[in-house]
């Protein structure tokens, strides 16, 4: 069974450009949740989807957005970058049609690493 | 508020066990994770307690939850050179999110 894949896999950006990154869930998996990975910060969570509907969402300002499609890929946007948005973005992806992740149901992906300029 | 914390470095001798502890202030958390990040291999949820169990032993891990004072720790037995990696905890909070806490990076002498 393929992994969760996220393309691009690197991305240069520069300030006040804005981003879209791809996330493919596991076949099957109709939850898809991201991350933000900063030395800074830390691991954040920004927001996940189920079924195409937002479902829960971390304290990330509205330049940060996200969508799902209806073959549960997702695709996160950030608009206007800024330098602190350099980081590390990882898709995770869960079968379960709860909002709490286990063990045997979340799987990650590789993440995409941003550099903004 | 919601937040997370655990040391930031461990270093055990190869074959000894390893203690990360973490500390965490959602006392309505609901569940409590470990997840490794290993360089170029991504995040891992590691395991997993529900709040209303003390103790979860899978294999090497054993995840101890002290509710009473919100602490929670991770100990790998005979710990080994692949164990090395970032450590992450986390709570699933109150509000129905995850915080996890800066990472405890583990290093294994030989």
């Amino acid at each position: 069974k393929a992994g969760v894949t996220q393309t691009p896999r690197y991305l240069i950006k520069t300030r006040g450009q804005q981003v879209t990154l791809s996330c493919s869930p596991i076949s099957g998996h109709r939850s898809v949740s991201w991350y933000q990975q900063t030395p800074g910060q830390g691991l954040q969570f920004l927001f996940e989807y189920f079924s195409e509907t937002q479902r829960n969402k971390g304290n990330f300002p509205g330049r940060f957005s996200g969508r799902q499609f209806s073959n549960s890929r997702s695709e996160m946007n950030v608009s206007t970058l800024e330098l602190g948005d350099s980081a590390l973005y990882l898709c995770a992806s869960s079968l379960a049609s709860g909002t709490v992740p286990t063990q045997e149901t979340q799987y990650f992906g590789p993440g995409t690493r941003l550099l903004v300029l | 508020g919601e937040d997370v914390e655990q040391s930031l470095f461990l270093s055990v001798r190869e074959g000894d066990s390893s203690v990360i502890n973490c500390t965490y202030t959602d006392s309505s958390s609901t569940y409590l994770y470990w997840y490794k990040q290993e360089p170029g291999a991504g995040l891992q949820l590691l395991t997993y307690i529900f709040s209303n169990m003390d103790m979860k032993q899978d294999q090497r891990l054993t995840v101890l939850l002290n509710k009473k004072d919100k602490h929670l720790s991770l100990r790998i037995a005979d710990t080994q050179t692949g164990d090395s990696a970032i450590y992450f905890c986390a709570e699933y909070s109150s509000a129905s999110k995850i915080i996890f806490g800066s990472g405890t990076r583990l290093s294994i002498r030989p």
